[in-house]
């Protein structure tokens, strides 16, 4: 079974200073990783996602994630957070056969102060 | 280009009715996903529909089916609704079944079950 964690139900970060939120998956075979971000009465928004290649992807926003196959992590990132950055910010996973239906962690809520 | 619409943003239900939610795919899409997010917790799927099909199904009881309509737009029904039903119902689209290919979020119906 597939399965993501998002072990930081909250993450604090100054304006201007890097920002990290965590993700590690389970799923057996090659993952599709993917991050998400929700605003307040919005639906999910699309960031990101990795398929195969590069362990860096390069998303909206200025976000970028790392893929670390021997960790099975998938670190959201961004060099320099802005307030209008803070949101509740989803990992998600599936694999091939799978199709495109996604198991998604339980969400890290990113507060930047300015 | 209109994205993924969602009708109605709110509803309040009582115990043991029926209720139906509705999705516009963005257009282009042919393929809607349903999805289930309680207060605090990432979303869970619910089901997946293409070519007028279930394609896929979650942990879900038979009280939850849907409906996709030869345009591509979909119904989620629930029926005999519990107090546990109440929750954000999310739609999704995608162009195909592909675990490659990215789901669009609608801005979701908020379900209250009394």
């Amino acid at each position: 079974a597939q399965s993501v964690a998002q072990p930081e139900d909250q993450v604090n970060v100054a304006e201007g200073n890097p920002l990290t939120v965590k993700c590690t998956y389970s799923v057996s075979g090659n993952p599709y990783l993917f991050w998400y971000v929700q605003y307040p009465n919005r639906g999910l928004q699309f960031l990101l996602k990795y398929i195969t290649g590069d362990n860096l992807v390069k998303g909206s926003y200025g976000f970028e994630a790392e893929f670390n196959k021997s960790q099975t992590s998938f670190h959201l990132k961004k060099p320099s957070a802005l307030v209008s950055d803070s949101a509740l910010y989803f990992c998600a996973v599936t694999r091939g056969e799978y199709g495109n239906k996604l198991v998604f962690g339980a969400g890290t809520i990113l507060r930047v102060k300015s | 280009d209109a994205g993924v619409t969602q009708s109605p943003t709110h509803l309040i239900k009582t115990r043991g009715q029926q209720v139906t939610l509705r999705c516009s795919p963005k257009s282009g899409h042919d393929t809607v996903s349903w999805y289930q997010q309680a207060l605090g917790q990432g979303p869970q799927f619910i089901f997946q529909y293409y070519e007028e099909e279930e394609r896929q199904r979650g942990n879900f009881p038979d009280r939850f089916s849907g409906h996709q309509f030869p345009n591509y737009s979909s119904e989620l029904n629930v029926n005999a609704l519990l107090l546990g039903d109440s929750a954000l119902y999310l739609c999704a689209s995608s162009p195909g079944t592909g675990s490659k290919n990215i789901q669009y979020f609608g801005a979701g119906t908020r379900l209250s079950v009394l």
